[in-house]
């Protein structure tokens, strides 16, 4: 089982319209959740972070589930310059404080005019 | 502020021949990644370093595989000899610290044939 599970997609969705990815992951001791972003042969960019109680940066909200071990990202009034991989990130820690990253393969969205 | 640079951002070699990979990272940050993308694969983590010491190497496929970041400032990627396995795109990223956002440079997109 892969660390970090995401549905690659593609999504198709219009204009406008509100569409939502999410994550899981299978190691407990991971410790910090981020959303990145990655456009066509570009580097990931950090979208945002994701905390316990939810966050929300503009048409943007993250949310993150300890008990189910999931990570969910929803766009709302998508644009298309929303279109691009999504990327789910998670810190794992170890002992000695130390933190390895892992990242989901992305899921892919793409937003028609 | 520049960002993570890495240098050559395309590298096309034959099966058996050597290529190093460099990366620059955000002047200041300690914590520099190395990455590696294979085609329909999620990005996968190769190693870290904390200044010029190797803090985690354990994501490092082989022995063909050398990483150095002598003085602590920039680093290199070394493969040798290549393999056809070894095409993807080898990200680089870096950090103030552990806990921090990682800034990821521009890629290098590795082909061996």
């Amino acid at each position: 089982r892969k660390e970090v599970e995401q549905d690659p997609g593609p999504f198709n969705v219009p204009e406008g319209a509100t569409v939502a990815f999410n994550c899981t992951y299978s190691n407990s001791a991971s410790q910090s959740f981020f959303w990145y972003r990655q456009d066509c042969r570009k580097e990931p960019k950090l979208l945002m972070s994701v905390y316990s109680s939810g966050n929300e940066d503009g048409r943007f909200t993250a949310q993150l589930n300890r008990a189910s071990q999931y990570i969910s990202l929803l766009i709302r009034d998508s644009k298309l310059s929303d279109s691009a991989t999504y990327l789910c990130v998670v810190n794992i820690g170890y002992s000695g404080g130390y933190q390895k990253v892992t990242f989901g393969i992305g899921t892919k969205l793409q937003v028609i005019p | 502020e520049a960002g993570v640079t890495q240098f050559p951002s395309h590298s096309v070699i034959e099966k058996g021949q050597t290529v190093t990979l460099r990366c620059d990272p955000i002047s200041g940050h300690d914590n520099l990644y190395w990455y590696r993308r294979v085609m329909g694969k999620e990005i996968k983590f190769l190693l870290h370093f904390v200044k010029e010491s190797k803090q985690d190497e354990s994501g490092m496929p082989n022995n063909r595989f050398l990483a150095e970041r002598t003085g602590g400032t920039y680093s290199t990627l070394k493969v040798q000899p290549a393999e056809l396995e070894d095409s993807g795109v080898y990200f680089c990223a870096s950090a103030p610290t552990t806990e921090e956002t990682q800034y990821f440079g521009p890629g290098t997109r590795l082909l061996v044939l």
